[in-house]
């Protein structure tokens, strides 16, 4: 069945460190991964995101890498500040059925201590 | 362009009880995905809609139901209130539907079922 694997449930890092989140994913025809970043209380914002047709991409510190052979994915986080502290989910979908099914990972709760 | 927005964003109500949940897509999106947030079983995808028309569905009771009008503005609702039906319940609006369409949130109805 379809399902996604997000590790670790807890991160904690000093300001000015990388955070890295990782995911796994079970269906072998997932071709859309999308990150979100939910703050307490607010609704989850669209971060960045990756389509299987490459293997990498870069929005300022946040970067996301994507292995297809392994099924994983995972986000970067460099220089880290206070206000990325949030729950991150990491998310899969396919084009089979041409529907927008989004298959979340349970989250990551990063904490950036100053 | 305004965000997606949900009403009621607060509601309370008894079990054995119906409700109604409301979404408006950003202007000029076409599709409108469902999703229930709990801490226990994270975001779970209810139901997607395009063009009026149920694309896909979660494993969710029938009890939960919902449906486009032509405006793409959406409604989910859910018969018979049960305890555990207290979640955040989130939308989302796409432009198109597909896996390839970034999904933007709203900021979600938070139902507590007494």
């Amino acid at each position: 069945g379809e399902n996604v694997e997000q590790h670790p449930s807890t991160l904690s890092v000093q300001e000015g460190d990388s955070a890295v989140i990782k995911c796994t994913y079970s269906d072998s025809a997932s071709n859309y991964f999308p990150w979100y970043k939910q703050e307490l209380g607010k609704r989850p914002q669209l971060i960045i995101d990756i389509r299987s047709n490459v293997g990498e991409k870069k929005d300022q510190r946040i970067a996301v890498t994507l292995n297809k052979t392994a099924k994983h994915f995972s986000l970067h986080i460099t220089e880290t500040q206070p206000e990325d502290s949030a729950v991150y989910f990491c998310a899969a979908s396919k084009t089979t059925g041409n529907t927008g099914k989004l298959i979340f990972g349970q989250g990551t709760t990063l904490q950036v201590k100053p | 362009k305004a965000g997606v927005t949900q009403t009621p964003r607060y509601l309370i109500k008894t079990r054995g009880q119906q409700v109604t949940l409301s979404c408006s897509p950003i202007s000029g999106h076409r599709s409108v995905s469902w999703y229930q947030q709990t801490p226990g079983q994270g975001l779970q995808f209810l139901f997607e809609y395009f063009s009026e028309t149920q694309r896909n569905k979660g494993n969710f009771p029938g009890r939960f139901s919902g449906r486009q009008f032509s405006n793409s503005r959406s409604e989910m609702n859910v018969s018979t209130l049960e305890l555990g039906d207290s979640a955040l319940y989130l939308c989302a609006s796409s432009l198109v539907s597909g896996a390839h369409y970034e999904q933007y949130f709203g900021p979600g109805t938070r139902l507590t079922v007494t």
